[in-house]
């Protein structure tokens, strides 16, 4: 596509359920990242893909918290037994390798999510 | 602890005129540096970056300034336009934003005022 697409783009759930979401990155972009922004905060990296390697998992917030990503192209984050503290805007973005100098990364519009 | 800070949650500035927004890092690793827009319910969006070997980079009206020895830059948008009021993100990189990702500031909201 046209741009990296996440959906859904708003989900609410209740304390305890799993949540998951889902990350189009841009064709060919080999490099997909996880950040989520938490009311008032800045960006917090969660973590990388490069291709169909396998992740770094040290920056995800729990052990609750997992990625996938299938064919070197759509990744999936899930959160399992969600927690309020868990309500931020959950942002995806790609690029080809880790080339930001010039380009930076294209991020997707993200997904609120909002724990009740 | 914050490794990079913006200091200025908001500012406002009159349309025509310069707006400056500062950062602040204390990682001495970092070695790309990166500004985001955003605008609300959008995700962010890449404006301009500077590789530590240098201390300006220039993209229209957009101007990225680094200083190095006070681990301080900071962007300049003249003239200041009503599409540049958005939320401003710095972002800094030892690792090409790959493994270790960017680390980004809290965010400067500009108002542009007519």
């Amino acid at each position: 596509g046209a741009g990296v697409s996440q959906s859904p783009s708003n989900k609410v759930t209740e304390k305890g359920k799993d949540v998951e979401l889902r990350c189009d990155p841009i064709s060919g972009h080999t490099a997909l990242y996880w950040y989520r922004q938490s009311l008032g905060q800045g960006l917090e990296f969660l973590i990388y893909f490069q291709g169909n390697s396998a992740p770094d998992k040290s920056g995800l917030p729990s052990d609750r918290f997992s990625a996938e990503r299938t064919g070197g192209s759509v990744s999936t984050l899930t959160i399992q037994r969600t927690q309020q503290e868990d309500s931020a805007v959950y942002l995806c973005a790609s690029s080809y390798g880790t080339a930001t100098l010039n380009y930076g990364y294209t991020f997707g519009s993200g997904t609120r999510l909002t724990v009740v | 602890d914050q490794q990079v800070k913006q200091n200025s949650p908001s500012l406002s500035v009159q349309e025509g005129r310069i707006s400056i927004l500062n950062c602040d890092y204390t990682n001495s690793m970092f070695d790309y540096f990166l500004w985001y827009k955003k605008y609300p319910a959008e995700g962010p969006t890449f404006l301009i970056s500077i590789s530590s070997i240098k201390d300006k980079n220039e993209d229209g009206r957009f101007t990225v300034f680094l200083n190095k020895s006070a681990k301080h830059l900071s962007l300049h948008i003249v003239p200041s336009q009503p599409g540049d009021s958005a939320v401003y993100f710095c972002a800094a990189s030892n690792s090409g934003g790959g493994a270790d990702g960017l680390t980004f500031g809290k965010g400067t909201h500009l108002i542009i005022q007519p």
